[in-house]
């Protein structure tokens, strides 16, 4: 049974440009949701997303988006990118409310 | 608001020594509990998790039991390897567990050594 699928794995960008990346749930799974990991915030929630519906959203800015396509996968954006959005991007995908999460390896993002 | 507190790292200990790693949680309820793992490099693994106070959730050699009395979810291991080492979660759901959200710890690295 494949994992939870995040590409790509590295990506270095420049301030001020945007990023999207993907993440490919677990087959079955409709529940997806982003976290955002760094040294100094530890995991920070980003969204959630259920069939193709953002459920809950988490304490970041505008800058960061997301959406579900009706075959469960997501993207996120990420636009006019800062030099603190330097971080591993991780996505998770759920069968059901209170199962726990399978995790993504991650995207990690350096803003230079 | 809901919130999870972790030892603070980093956790040293030899082969074969016993583990604890302490986690207290404030939260609304008796949500379901969760410990996940960090590999270098890696995401998060479920290691284990208990729905209900007095749970005992288990997996390769981890017990971690929900005590409501003293909101605490503590891992354990009886003899940790050289593979254990590796950064620790715990985790609750954040908010009224309408959704799949979660809130961490900080993280409790460990290290073992041969």
């Amino acid at each position: 049974k494949a994992g939870v699928t995040q590409t790509p794995r590295y990506l270095i960008k420049t301030r001020g440009q945007q990023v999207t990346l993907s993440c490919s749930p677990i087959s079955g799974h409709r529940s997806v949701s982003w976290y955002q990991q760094t040294p100094g915030q530890g995991l920070q929630f980003l969204f959630e997303y259920f069939s193709e519906t953002q459920r809950n959203k988490g304490n970041f800015p505008g800058r960061f988006s997301g959406r579900q396509f009706s075959n469960s996968r997501s993207e996120m954006n990420v636009s006019t990118l800062e030099l603190g959005d330097s971080a591993l991007y991780l996505c998770a995908s759920s069968l059901a409310v209170g199962d726990g999460y399978t995790f993504g390896s991650g995207t990690r993002l350096t803003v230079v | 608001g809901d919130s999870v507190t972790q030892m603070e790292g980093p956790v040293t200990l030899s082969e074969e020594a016993f583990l604890t790693i302490n986690c207290t949680y404030t939260a609304t309820g008796y949500p379901s509990l969760f410990w996940y793992v960090q590999y270098p490099g890696e995401g998060l693994q479920l290691l284990l998790k208990a729905t209900k106070a007095d749970d005992k959730g288990s997996n390769k050699g981890f017990e971690a039991t929900y005590r409501k009395e003293t909101t605490s979810f503590h891992l354990e291991k009886g003899s940790v390897q050289v593979s254990d080492s590796a950064v620790y979660f715990c985790a609750l759901p954040k908010g009224n567990n309408a959704g799949n959200m979660l809130t961490f710890g900080g993280g409790t690295r460990l290290m073992v050594k041969p």
